[in-house]
């Protein structure tokens, strides 16, 4: 079964302290890996899609990284309004089940100014 | 362009009722997921239209979920009859093809006591 775990559960950081998320998966054909981030009462909001190993995408603070069994992201220099959960997810697609999305449990970020 | 609409943002209902959830995709987009947050638990896949069909609801939990895509356009989960362990965030997200960002709305949050 296809599973997706994220590293910490829970991160504090100080402003302007860079660190990195992990989201380390095993699934069976793999189409593409997600991150997402989510605020609090709000649905996931996107960020980046990878698609195979040694891709790299970036966006402000942010840098998504994918090897073969595992993604980061990477946070350079946050600031407080970066603070959200931090969901990876990865798809897959085979048979009727495709675009079908199976994620981790989300790592809580919070930067203090 | 207007985003992923669900409605009720919030509802309340007591063991035993019916509950219909709308999600309003956005215009165009002919795929169009549901998925739920339980307490402490990871976002998980219900199911998987594309346009008017069914193309994938194997994360369904059983046959008290009932779930419709009128005309490919907005899409009706109907829960009847409630039970406690219903209860959570119910998301609904959109996309023109798979692979891609889809794009969440802001949930329905179920209470059921």
């Amino acid at each position: 079964e296809d599973q997706v775990t994220q590293s910490p559960e829970a991160l504090r950081l100080q402003e302007g302290e860079s660190s990195s998320l992990n989201c380390s998966y095993t699934v069976s054909g793999l189409r593409g890996l997600f991150w997402y981030r989510q605020d609090p009462g709000k649905g996931p909001e996107f960020l980046f899609t990878l698609y195979s190993a040694g891709e790299e995408k970036e966006k402000e603070r942010l840098k998504a990284t994918l090897t073969k069994k595992e993604s980061f992201l990477h946070i350079t220099a946050p600031k407080p309004e970066d603070s959200a959960t931090y969901l990876c997810a990865v798809y897959h697609a085979g048979g009727t089940s495709y675009g079908k999305l199976t994620f981790g449990q989300g790592t809580i970020l919070t930067v203090h100014p | 362009e207007a985003g992923v609409t669900q409605f009720p943002s919030h509802s309340v209902i007591e063991k035993g009722q019916t509950v219909t959830l709308r999600c309003d995709p956005i215009s165009g987009h002919d795929n169009l997921y549901w998925y739920r947050r339980v307490m402490g638990k990871e976002i998980k896949f219900l199911l998987h239209f594309v346009k008017e069909s069914k193309q994938d609801e194997s994360g369904m939990p059983n046959n008290r979920f009932l779930a419709e895509r009128t005309g490919g356009t907005y899409s009706t989960l109907k829960v009847q009859p409630a039970e406690l362990e219903d209860s959570g965030v119910y998301f609904c997200a959109s996309s023109q093809n798979w692979g891609y960002g889809y794009t969440f709305g802001s949930g329905t949050r179920l209470t059921v006591v």
